[in-house]
């Protein structure tokens, strides 16, 4: 079965300050790779997803994730955040076969300080 | 498009007591996920439907919670009798995902948030 890592349970940081939230798993074949964010109140919202091909990957709000499969890693960045990225964003993996259930990682609270 | 509905949005009962959450997913979704998020943890599944039929529920507590889909649209989460750990909010999602094709979107609910006091 996979699992998924988080390394950061909460980051602070400032308005216009570059983020990166670590994300790893662990699995033996091919992967899907999503990341899920959820601002404060909401439901659950995909941000991005890798399936195939390029392994930058681009999604909503200016945020992107890059796949690097000798790493296992799907790290989530973005350049300048701003205080409305407050949220708390979820790293998931599914097995690219069937009807693969979707793991989640813990989770990083991130709050952005105007 | 309509969301996934879920209702009640919060719920508190007391231990030993039981509860019932309903979901409707978005329509002509053929896989309905029922997920539980504890405090501080990320979703982790209980129970996946693919149509009326059970795909996975091997993280379902079957000794006191039940789920059913019975007619491959909207589906009902229970919980009897409810104990304190219990306590988390119930996510249901849907997604058009069929066999072979794992990639597709999953789409969340807002949540049924249940407090067992």
């Amino acid at each position: 079965a996979q699992s998924v890592s988080q390394h950061n349970h909460h980051v602070i940081l400032s308005e216009a300050a570059s983020l990166e939230l670590g994300c790893n798993y662990s699995y033996g074949g091919t992967v899907n790779l999503f990341w899920y964010v959820q601002y404060p109140g909401q439901h659950l919202q995909l941000l991005l997803k890798y399936f195939s091909g390029d392994p930058l990957v681009k999604g909503i709000k200016g945020f992107e994730a890059e796949f690097i499969k000798s790493k296992f890693s799907f790290n989530l960045r973005k350049p300048s955040v701003q205080w409305s990225d407050t949220a708390e964003y979820f790293c998931a993996v599914n097995a690219n076969s069937g009807y693969s259930t979707l793991t989640f990682g813990k989770g990083t609270m991130l709050l952005v300080s105007p | 498009e309509a969301g996934v509905a879920q209702s009640p949005r919060y719920k508190i009962i007391e231990k030993r007591q039981s509860v019932a959450f309903w979901c409707n997913p978005i329509s002509g979704h053929a896989t309905l996920y029922w997920y539980q998020q504890i405090l501080g943890q990320g979703p982790k599944l209980l129970i996946q439907f693919q149509n009326n039929g059970v795909v996975d529920d091997s993280q379902l507590p079957k000794d006191r919670f039940s789920a059913e889909r019975l007619k491959g649209v909207d589906s009902t989460l229970k919980i009897q009798p409810a104990k304190l750990e219990d306590s988390a909010v119930y996510l249901c999602a849907s997604s058009s995902a069929r066999a072979g094709n794992s990639g597709n979107t999953i789409y969340f609910g807002e949540g049924s948030w249940l407090t067992v006091v």
